[in-house]
């Protein structure tokens, strides 16, 4: 198993911020690109953002584009998203999900549990 | 950006039943196709990549093709324990789309 472990999910309201983490363990974290996917309440999946191992290239999707900010700290082994101006269709379980290789353009073979964030007034 | 379309939405099938899945790129993606399997209040499941390449621990009645724009996931002969939700994923070029999902309930 490759455990990742998303938290800083919550209640927010419209307009707010929220920072969410995912914990890495198991496997060498820097030499994989990472990604934060978000299904929102009996929905699909959609992507959010992902990030090179390195941390040099990031990917946003239009929806959180000049919202959502992704990070990386590798000697942590810990993947951030830094979300600003949240709207309600934001609301969704946010999962951290790992590539299967170096490369970004690559399938997601480790996902965490999700973490809910709610934004509501 | 890269469309997934993906049917039928929901189907119903009975144990031991053939069913196919399928997902449609709105242009070529070169097999830069994989396919998850979620389940309730669960994280998905790689179960297929590069459309057709079985993830390990995948049980090999799961199976992938196609090729363009065109794929497919298969399932020979329907378990209990695959009951679930299937979801496509191009990963060819950024974002990475998902297909809308296919609910796979028992009959």
């Amino acid at each position: 198993e490759v455990p990742l472990l998303e938290s800083g999910g919550g209640l927010v309201q419209p307009g707010g911020s929220l920072s969410l983490s995912c914990a890495a363990s198991g496997f060498t974290f820097s030499s994989y690109a990472m990604n934060w996917v978000r299904q929102a309440p009996g929905k699909g999946l959609e992507w959010v953002s992902g990030i090179t191992g390195s941390g040099g290239g990031t990917y946003y999707a239009d929806s959180v584009k000049g919202r959502f900010t992704i990070s990386r700290d590798n000697s942590k082994n810990t993947l951030f998203v830094q979300m600003n101006s949240l709207r309600a269709e934001d609301t969704a379980v946010y999962f951290c999900a790992k590539t299967v290789s170096g490369d970004f353009y690559a399938p997601f073979d480790y996902w965490g549990r999700g973490t809910l964030v709610t934004v509501s007034s | 950006d890269i469309q997934m379309t993906q049917s039928p939405s929901s189907l119903s099938a009975s144990v031991g039943d053939r069913v196919t899945i399928t997902c449609r790129a709105s242009r070529g993606i070169s097999n830069s196709l994989a396919w998850y399997q979620q389940k309730p209040g669960k994280a998905p499941k790689l179960l297929l990549y590069v459309a057709s390449r079985l993830e390990s621990g995948v049980p090999s009645r799961f199976s992938g093709s196609g090729s363009g724009t065109d794929y497919t996931l298969t399932i020979s002969s329907l378990q209990p324990e695959d009951f679930a939700t299937y979801f496509c994923q191009q990963y060819y070029s950024s974002p990475h789309t998902f297909g809308g999902g296919t609910k796979v309930e028992i009959k």
